[in-house]
C-alpha cells in the first residue's frame, strides 16, 4: 500500500495567492481528515470527512479555507488569498471505521505539504 | 481528554530497549492510552494504542499499570531510525460514541538513538 499521498512536498507562494493542497487517501479508507502544524500550535484539526461527506469543519480558521472531498480518493485543501501566518505544514490523515469488539481509530499520515507564504 | 507528561528528551543507546514513560493521572475509565512519533519532517506515525492491558505489536510494547495512571512503550532493540518525537495521547475513541477525532499531541519526548 502506497499510504497517504499528498501533493505538492512543498509550496512557496506570495500573500494574496492561491493554494491548493491534494490527498489521496489509503484505499478503502472512508475517513480523511487535514491537519495543521506549526511551532506555536502545534497540530491542529482543521476537518475531517466521512464517507466524502465534510463531518466537522469546526477547525477550520476562516472563510479562506476551504476542504473537498469530490470522490473516495481524492480530497482538497484552498487558502483563497493566502496569508503569511498561514505558513505551516499541513498534513492529511486517513482512517478506517472499524466494527466489533475492537475499538480503534487509528489515523495514517501523510507526508505533509511544507506551505510558506511570502 | 486527560493531560499527560512526559520527559521531554531521552538517549538511547542502539540495540538497547528504549522505555518511554507517560504519566495520565486523571485518565477515566473510557479512555484510551494512544501513542504516535513523528519522525523529522514525516507526519506522525501510529505506533500501539490500549485500554488496561499490556499490549505488543511488530513495532513496541505498551504497558499500562494497574491503576492507568501511568504507561511506558517500550522499544525492545531502537535503531537509528527509532530517533523522533514520541508523543504519548489519552482520548476517548471516536468509534466508542463519545469521542472526537482530534489527536491532541502535547510536546512529547524526544528520542535520540546514538551509535
Amino acid at each position: 500500500d502506497a499510504g497517504v499521498i499528498q501533493s505538492p512536498r512543498h509550496e512557496v507562494t506570495e500573500m494574496g495567492q492561491e493554494v491548493t493542497l491534494r490527498c489521496k487517501p489509503i484505499s478503502g479508507h472512508d475517513y480523511l481528515f487535514w491537519y495543521r502544524q506549526t511551532m506555536m500550535r502545534g497540530l491542529e484539526l482543521l476537518i475531517y470527512f466521512n464517507n466524502n461527506v465534510p463531518i466537522d469543519d469546526s477547525g477550520m480558521p476562516e472563510d479562506r479555507f476551504s476542504a473537498k472531498m469530490p470522490n473516495a480518493s481524492f480530497s482538497t485543501l484552498k487558502i483563497q488569498p493566502s496569508e503569511p501566518r498561514d505558513s505551516a505544514v499541513y498534513f492529511c490523515a486517513s482512517s478506517l471505521d472499524s466494527f466489533g469488539a475492537v475499538v480503534t481509530d487509528t489515523q495514517y499520515f501523510g507526508p505533509g505539504t511544507r506551505l510558506t507564504v511570502l | 481528554d486527560a493531560k499527560t507528561t512526559q520527559p521531554p528528551s531521552m538517549d538511547c543507546a542502539e540495540g538497547r530497549a528504549a522505555n518511554l514513560p507517560c504519566n495520565h493521572s486523571t485518565i477515566s475509565g473510557n479512555e484510551y492510552v494512544y501513542w504516535y512519533r513523528q519522525i523529522h519532517s514525516q507526519g506522525p506515525q501510529y505506533i500501539i494504542h490500549g485500554l488496561k492491558n499490556n499490549e505488543t505489536n511488530e513495532m513496541a510494547s505498551l504497558i499500562i499499570t494497574e491503576d492507568r495512571k501511568s504507561s511506558t512503550l517500550i522499544l525492545p532493540h531502537a535503531t537509528l531510525r527509532d530517533t523522533a518525537v514520541y508523543y504519548c495521547i489519552v482520548r476517548v475513541p471516536f468509534l466508542s460514541g463519545a469521542g472526537s477525532y482530534q489527536l491532541t499531541f502535547g510536546k512529547g519526548t524526544k528520542l535520540s538513538v546514538i551509535p
